[in-house]
């Protein structure tokens, strides 16, 4: 399978603990972003990288978030002292950005992050 | 926060039966995509419509653009039972992060 996976596929957790969770993209594609679902909502972006470069943070993520993209393969997302309002869906998706038309994102199945 | 709203947030139909849903925007876009997602899994990309576009098909899939109104509609031809799953408008920023502003989905029941 080479669609973009994500690791774990669950994670629960108690409040105030650190967690990780990793992201594997599509081999060829050289952007990755990281997105946010709560129950009954639409996804809410988070952040983005080209390549390594992470070149967008949304308000959504505060200091207790931070994310990687070392060699611009895999991706990390880390949750410092994890709050009850962290409890979400964690969705990665990525894309070919080639400067022409624009390729869609595909997503993982996403890391399910229960505090409590 | 959210780019829009989807409309109905919940659809109930007999298989057989089309399926619209529609969704409202609120700011200039690039562009208008639709997703669906199973329960408990990722998104998957259906079809893409351009803000230059107003109807594109894909298989039993139709969406329509109106950028005058600032909505979008999707209408699913024939459905079957394999067709339940969450459905999601998300439109494309116009910068070059092309990061999705999703609205808040349509959960579609189609009952065999």
């Amino acid at each position: 399978d080479t669609g973009v996976s994500q690791n774990p596929r669950h994670k629960i957790t108690k409040r105030g603990q650190n967690v990780t969770f990793r992201c594997d993209p599509i081999s060829e594609h050289n952007r990755l972003y990281w997105y946010r679902q709560t129950l009954g909502q639409g996804p809410e972006f988070l952040t983005y990288f080209q390549n390594e470069a992470q070149l967008e943070k949304s308000r959504l993520l505060s200091d207790r978030f931070s994310a990687e993209r070392p060699k611009g393969s895999f991706s990390t997302l880390e949750i410092q002292r994890t709050e009850q309002g962290d409890s979400a869906m964690y969705l990665c998706a990525s894309s070919l950005d080639t400067g022409g038309t624009y390729q869609p994102q595909h997503f993982g199945d996403g890391t399910r992050l229960s505090i409590l | 926060s959210q780019q829009g709203e989807e409309d109905p947030q919940a659809l109930s139909i007999q298989e057989g039966e089309n399926a619209t849903m529609n969704c409202s925007y609120k700011t200039s876009i690039n562009n208008l995509q639709w997703y669906r997602q199973n329960s408990g899994r990722g998104l998957v990309h259906l079809i893409l419509i351009r803000s230059n576009e107003r109807e594109k098909h894909s298989g039993r899939l139709r969406v329509t653009l109106d950028t005058s109104k600032k909505s979008s509609s999707l209408l699913i031809t024939a459905s079957r039972a394999a067709d339940t799953a969450s459905y999601f408008c998300a439109t494309g920023k116009m910068d070059s992060s092309y990061k999705l502003i999703f609205g808040s989905g349509t959960r579609l029941l189609v009952r065999p």
